[in-house]
């Protein structure tokens, strides 16, 4: 298995501000997933980040507005941009295990953000 | 797109009993997962099949790539088994990408 870590696990921000989501991996990892949870509604893929790449984003979700970087093995982070209430959801981190893209899909614990 | 559709989206169970989730795919899934979110949030993971059945104490589930299903079955449900469940499916060619149900939000009553 692998632990991810997430920090901040929830925050209050400003329309128009920027919000930076780090996710910490307790090992190193190929693929990091970013998802996005509206209020007890499904989960949604918003992209996937390798080291070394630029991430690359599912229909919905753009680099403007959610930069995403990847700069290793065990490490992201994602950022919301020009921050809306829209915005407000929680945001997981998510990864497989070891050096492959199979197996289980672990997450992180979400980080919660409202947007006033 | 890939849909996953699941069932029921509530459950209200008194404890001691048991029922059933179900999750139904329009297209063909390598894999299944099933979660539960607790009351913090977190996402826990209860199941991973690629095929077959698997139980783990009062919980079991089973997949069916070719007809197209997985369930998820609770016995004997106790209080703090409440909380949300989803099912994840991986198709066969969306390399990692899990799509998710809506989930079950599931109530147990004494």
């Amino acid at each position: 298995s692998v632990l991810l870590y997430q920090k901040p696990n929830r925050d209050i921000c400003q329309s128009g501000t920027s919000l930076k989501i780090q996710c910490v991996a307790d090992s190193q990892v190929v693929s990091m997933f970013w998802y996005q949870q509206f209020q007890e509604q499904s989960l949604m893929l918003m992209a996937t980040a390798n080291e070394g790449s630029e991430a690359t984003y599912e229909s919905g979700f753009t680099k403007d507005k959610f930069p995403i970087s990847r700069p290793n093995l065990t490490f992201s982070t994602l950022t919301v941009n020009n921050a809306r209430p829209g915005d407000s959801s929680i945001y997981f981190c998510s990864s497989k295990t070891g050096g492959t893209n199979t197996g289980q899909l672990y997450f992180g614990e979400g980080s919660k953000l409202t947007v006033l | 797109g890939d849909q996953v559709e699941q069932s029921p989206s509530a459950l209200s169970l008194h404890e001691g009993t048991g029922s059933a989730l179900r999750c139904n795919f329009t297209t063909t899934m390598r894999a299944v997962q099933w979660f539960r979110k607790n009351s913090r949030g977190s996402l826990i993971n209860l199941f991973y099949l690629a095929s077959g059945t698997k139980e783990n104490g009062r919980l079991k589930s089973a997949f069916d790539s070719k007809e197209r299903y997985s369930t998820l079955h609770i016995r004997d449900a106790q209080l703090e088994d409440s909380g949300t469940y989803f099912c994840a499916a991986e198709a066969n060619n969306a390399g990692a990408k899990l799509t998710f149900g809506g989930g079950t939000r599931l109530t147990v009553r004494p």
